[in-house]
């Protein structure tokens, strides 16, 4: 098992320039998620996916912020018009169908550390 | 409003002591609730997990956590603290075992004295 795969680990942009970020969740999870971590607003939940479908995108920041998943086992993440405030580390996680009322959490991948200058 | 809060920011143990980093949830319902470990640089480790069942769950690494409905609290102990330990802890919340929104608390970060 290889874990939640992320890419880039780093993302140096300039403002203006199209960010898009990447996730492998592990196979068989049929959950995805993405967060963004600030030092000061912490982990925030920005979009999470059921089955390819987007169920709740109420903390993607604004309009620029767009994720997709085309197929169960790859989503992006882009932000258009990228601004300095977007710079965070973004994490990825993935999980999977619960078995009756044994859940098995949520994994997490390494994170995309994006700065933009 | 669903949240989830650990009082303490920082906190520092001498290595081989006892630890106890707390967490305080608001659901109107017994949510899952999870503890995560973030070493620098580093994605989020599940340490353990409630969901129902036996109050006290054992999770890796040696830790342990209590879950308390009358204080709406699920602490997060370990006996021994090793200088491995020092990392951010997260506890957090979700409605549904694998399919809502998990919300995180702030962290903790732990220092370990030599």
């Amino acid at each position: 098992d290889a874990g939640v795969i992320q890419s880039p680990r780093h993302e140096v942009t300039e403002m203006g320039q199209e960010v898009t970020l990447r996730c492998k969740p592990i196979s068989g999870h049929n959950s995805l998620f993405w967060y963004r971590q600030t030092m000061m607003r912490g982990l925030e939940l920005l979009i999470y996916f059921n089955n390819n479908v987007p169920i709740d995108d109420s903390g993607m920041p604004e309009d620029r912020f767009s994720a997709k998943m085309p197929n169960a086992s790859f989503s992006t993440l882009k932000i258009q018009p990228s601004e300095p405030r977007d710079s965070a580390v973004y994490f990825c996680a993935s999980s999977r169908p619960a078995e009756g009322y044994h859940s098995y959490g949520y994994t997490f991948g390494s994170g995309t550390r994006l700065t933009v200058v | 409003a669903q949240s989830v809060t650990q009082p303490d920011i920082h906190i520092t143990v001498s290595e081989g002591a006892s630890l106890e980093l707390r967490c305080n949830y608001s659901y109107g319902a017994t949510p899952y609730l999870f503890w995560y470990v973030q070493s620098p640089g580093q994605g989020l480790q599940l340490l353990l997990k409630y969901f129902s069942g036996d109050t006290l769950v054992q999770g890796i690494k040696g830790f342990e956590a209590e879950f308390k409905r009358s204080q709406s609290s699920f602490n997060l102990r370990k006996p021994s603290v090793h200088w491995s330990d020092a990392a951010e802890y997260f506890c957090a919340a979700a409605r549904s075992g694998n399919t809502g929104k998990l919300i995180f608390g702030q962290g903790t970060t732990l220092q370990v004295k030599p």
